[in-house]
């Protein structure tokens, strides 16, 4: 079972969108509908920003949006702002009761 | 308020047994499956297995099988990873966390986690 591949990082300037991406098989990301993604700022616990592809957690501006086609699942948040620099998480059902996460994006709001 | 609150900081040494926690509450623990992930120093986040309280019923990624022992005392709302035979790849942080209702399409709520730190 190997990690989900997602760019080591990504940058964007205040105001734009990025957009990470999270690249697994048809056994895992394309499989299923279940990929979520995780943010964790430095030294802090991971949080849920996104479920079941496009799903928001209650509390979680409307700037993070998320989709899939085919093995690939994207996160992504327009107008950064300086808060959203953190690590990022991509995480998908690989059948099962396994799952597997992505090896992580350092997002940097220049 | 539901969270998860984990046990403090340990450091062990190599073939040492090792036992952490996660306590549960603010909400009904025998209703949500629990998942445990590690995070290597500067690495990301990996699947450890998960249980659910209410019976027990574990499952482990392959790549822990064999390697920790998940378990969950439901009657102080609280679950655990144990190790038996520690080694220096087994310093990480160590994460709990609360899956969905749904079976465990998410991680809804984390533990603050628990640093484990083997070393001679």
């Amino acid at each position: 079972q190997s990690a989900l591949t997602q760019p080591r990082s990504v940058s964007g300037s205040p105001g734009q969108s990025v957009t990470i991406s999270c690249t697994g098989t048809s056994s895992d990301v394309g499989g299923y509908t279940y990929v979520s993604w995780y943010q964790q700022h430095p030294g802090k616990a991971p949080k849920l920003v996104m479920y079941n592809v496009n799903k928001r957690p209650s509390g979680v501006p409307d700037r993070f949006s998320g989709s899939k086609s085919g093995n690939t699942a994207s996160l992504t948040i327009s107008g950064l702002q300086a808060e959203d620099e953190a690590d990022y998480y991509c995480c998908a059902y690989a059948g099962s009761y396994t799952w597997v996460f992505g090896g992580g994006t350092r997002l940097t709001v220049l | 308020e539901v969270q998860l609150v984990q046990s403090g900081t340990e450091v062990k040494k190599p073939g040492e047994s090792l036992k952490i926690s996660c306590k549960g509450s603010g909400y009904s623990f025998t209703s949500h499956w629990i998942a445990w992930a590690r995070q290597m120093p500067g690495k990301g986040l990996e699947w450890m297995g998960i249980i659910y309280p209410r019976d027990s019923d574990t499952r482990y990624s392959p790549s822990f099988q064999g390697q920790v022992t998940i378990s969950a005392d439901k009657s102080i709302s609280t679950a655990y990873v144990q190790w038996n035979n520690l080694k220096a790849s087994d310093t990480a942080m160590y994460y709990c966390a609360r899956c969905d209702t749904g079976g465990c399409h998410s991680l809804e709520i984390w533990g603050q986690g628990t640093m484990v730190t083997v070393s001679s």
